[in-house]
């Protein structure tokens, strides 16, 4: 079982709608949750954190997390153009080395 | 207030060179981390400096090895360059504070490519 596992998509919704992005990983000890969005050719940039069951609201944005579930996810509202972009969760373990997901592609469709 | 910088851009080096890479953290933190990232996978965590020493190490050949200055800034030196060691380097740093809880912030990259 892979650490941090992220679907790879491309994940395709029409501009104006809800995309939803997911992450499950393995370490049950795992403190903190981020999603990074990375545009092509560009380093990752730092969207959100969450350390506490429950939602997380920024924006746009909104960061779900499930410590029974191991399962963090990733909500943008009113999806834009410029959301394009690979979304990538990243999880870090109790001794602070943070892992990455793959990534998932997402397409915002004009 | 300046961010995570990295030089240089981009670098071609051919088999069997030597190369280092440099990183210069976010003001006010004091913890460098190195990721390589190949093309459509995610950043592979190489290893994190604080204190000027290897706090924790990803699983990567001892041809990759690394350093951090008084001033926090870090380089990245990787021996003997394979086919394979090209790909995105990217720097992070972070504010330690020992909770599990830090946030790390990216340096814009260095393209490495070997020949």
């Amino acid at each position: 079982q892979k650490e941090v596992e992220q679907n790879s998509g491309p994940l395709s919704v029409p501009e104006g709608a809800i995309a939803s992005l997911n992450c499950t990983y393995s370490d049950r000890g795992s403190q903190s949750f981020f999603w990074y969005r990375q545009y092509s050719g560009k380093s990752p940039e730092l969207i959100m954190f969450i350390y506490s069951n429950g939602d997380k609201e920024d924006g746009r944005f909104t960061a779900q997390l499930n410590k029974a579930s191991q399962y963090v996810s990733l909500l943008i509202r009113d999806s834009q153009p410029s959301d394009s972009a690979t979304y990538l969760c990243a999880v870090n373990r109790r001794n602070d080395k943070i892992i990455f997901g793959k990534g998932t592609r997402l397409h915002i469709l004009p | 207030d300046a961010g995570v910088t990295q030089s240089p851009t981009h670098l071609i080096k051919t088999r069997g060179q030597q190369v280092t890479l440099r990183c210069s953290p976010k003001s006010g933190h004091d913890t460098v981390s190195w990721y390589q990232q190949a093309l459509g996978q995610g950043p592979q965590f190489i290893f994190q400096y604080y204190e000027e020493e290897e706090r924790q190490r990803g699983n990567f050949p001892d041809r990759f090895s690394g350093h951090q200055f008084p001033n926090y800034s870090s380089e990245l030196n990787v021996n003997a360059l394979l086919l394979g060691d090209s790909a995105l380097y990217l720097c992070a740093s972070s504010l330690s504070v020992g909770l599990g809880t830090d946030t790390q912030y990216f340096g814009p990259g260095t393209r490495l490519t070997v020949l």
